[in-house]
């Protein structure tokens, strides 16, 4: 079945450093892939999509594109603040129709230090 | 636009006690899903609505899980009797359409004791 793999955290970061977040997925057709980040203590929000290949979605200096060829959508962002530190979830959308559902991963953890 | 809301915020029940949760979604959002999350893990889905239908409900552990959708608006879910292991975050989400991504609420903490 589609399965979504994130890089396992946690990542510690100096405010100002380059993040990236590897994600890659496993997929039958083309699913919309989407970025979701949890910061401490609320629920998850969405950070930034793409849904079809070689779509990049961005978001507050976040990028992440849609690589179809190495089923890939790495999250990265050029200069890290410490209000960035949350958990952040990669997800695919399967399914068509009604049946349409989130495959997640398991998040990966990022701390910020000033 | 008015996000998804969700009820209680907290709550602390002993086992063995029941317990609901209550969300109203996104107006116009046809597709309801309630996703359990435990602490340190991704969203699990436990129930996918499409209007006042249920589309997937493969792992909600029905002898003590209950949801409902009535009038394909706002939904319930309950817990009957809660186990110590139900202690995680239950989130309430809605779609319009799925491509375009989901919007959570801000979830229930439950806590079993």
């Amino acid at each position: 079945g589609n399965s979504v793999t994130q890089m396992e955290g946690p990542v510690t970061l100096s405010e100002e450093a380059f993040l990236t977040i590897n994600c890659t997925y496993t997929a039958t057709g083309y699913p919309s892939l989407f970025w979701y980040v949890q910061y401490p203590g609320e629920g998850l929000q969405l950070l930034l999509k793409a849904t079809k290949a070689d779509d990049k979605g961005s978001n507050k200096g976040f990028e992440a594109t849609y690589r179809k060829e190495t089923t890939s959508f790495h999250l990265e962002k050029g200069s890290v603040q410490v209000s960035d530190s949350a958990v952040y979830f990669c997800a695919l959308s399967e399914g068509a129709g009604n049946n349409r559902k989130l495959i997640w991963g398991l998040g990966t953890s990022l701390a910020v230090n000033p | 636009e008015a996000g998804v809301a969700q009820s209680p915020r907290y709550k602390i029940i002993e086992k063995r006690q029941s317990v609901a949760f209550w969300c109203n979604p996104i107006s116009g959002h046809a597709t309801l899903y309630w996703y359990q999350q435990i602490l340190g893990q991704g969203p699990k889905l436990l129930i996918q609505f499409q209007n006042n239908g249920v589309v997937d409900d493969s792992q909600l552990p029905k002898d003590r899980f209950s949801a409902e959708r009535l009038k394909g608006v706002d939904s319930t879910l309950k817990i009957q009797p809660a186990k110590l292991e139900d202690s995680a975050v239950y989130l309430c989400a809605s779609s319009l359409e799925g491509r375009s991504g989901y919007t959570f609420g801000s979830g229930t903490r439950l806590t079993v004791v």
